[in-house]
């Protein structure tokens, strides 16, 4: 399909375990973002790469996470020790920017289920 | 500090009935961008529309109007003749330009439910 996709859709873990979680945006796209969605919330920001680097990480929690976009297409992001306050819907947009504008919209993939036990 | 406010946590209508979903936004920035999205129960969020700060100019897509109004910094949607396939959780959120940060700030959502 032509829109962003996420694998795992569901990823059951117990806590301590190290997990990734991988996303493909829309070809072409050069922007990507990491979300995480708790239940009843809005998605709440992570990252956001620019081609291959992380302009922004400041929405990470802690340093048990980190991803990475190698070849400036998919991502990966990756958490260490899994704790069960990290069981969450973790989303991935990917968004083209206006290089004169800057404007862009993000275009959401179905998101990871991760559930830490 | 940006933020999204979207105060309506759960809505029920019956279906034919319009329906207006609140978001109040702040921000510091000049420039900006308001979204709404569509969460239906399968999860995936929908892109409904963007709106670019200097652009209050209101906007009607079928059934679907936004009403942008910057002096009391809201962007509300309005659904005319609603339907089940409505029923959806609509998140609201404010975007930066890239020289302030390109982060995405999401209000809570609204839970719109339309009963047959």
């Amino acid at each position: 399909g032509a829109g962003v996709s996420q694998t795992p859709s569901n990823k059951v873990t117990e806590k301590g375990k190290y997990v990734e979680l991988r996303c493909d945006p829309i070809s072409g796209h050069t922007a990507l973002y990491w979300y995480r969605q708790s239940l009843g919330q809005g998605p709440e920001f992570l990252i956001y790469f620019q081609g291959t680097g992380a302009a922004d990480d400041s929405g990470l929690p802690n340093d048990r996470f980190f991803a990475v976009r190698p070849e400036g297409s998919v991502s990966t992001l990756k958490i260490q020790r899994t704790q069960q306050e990290d069981s969450a819907v973790y989303l991935c947009a990917s968004s083209l920017v206006h290089v004169g504008t800057g404007e862009e919209t993000q275009y959401f993939g179905p998101g990871t289920r991760l559930l830490v036990l | 500090a940006q933020k999204v406010t979207q105060a309506q946590t759960e809505i029920s209508v019956v279906e034919k009935e319009d329906v207006t979903l609140d978001c109040v936004y702040e921000t510091r920035d000049t420039t900006y961008y308001l979204f709404w999205y569509k969460q239906p129960p399968s999860g995936e969020l929908v892109f409904l529309i963007r709106r670019n700060s200097f652009d209050e100019q209101n906007e009607i897509s079928g059934r679907y109007s936004w009403n942008f109004q910057k002096s009391t910094s809201s962007f509300n949607f309005t659904i005319t003749a609603s339907q089940v396939v409505d029923s959806a959780v609509y998140f609201c959120a404010l975007g930066r330009r890239p020289n302030t940060g390109n982060q995405f700030y999401f209000g809570t959502g609204t839970s719109l439910t339309v009963i047959p």
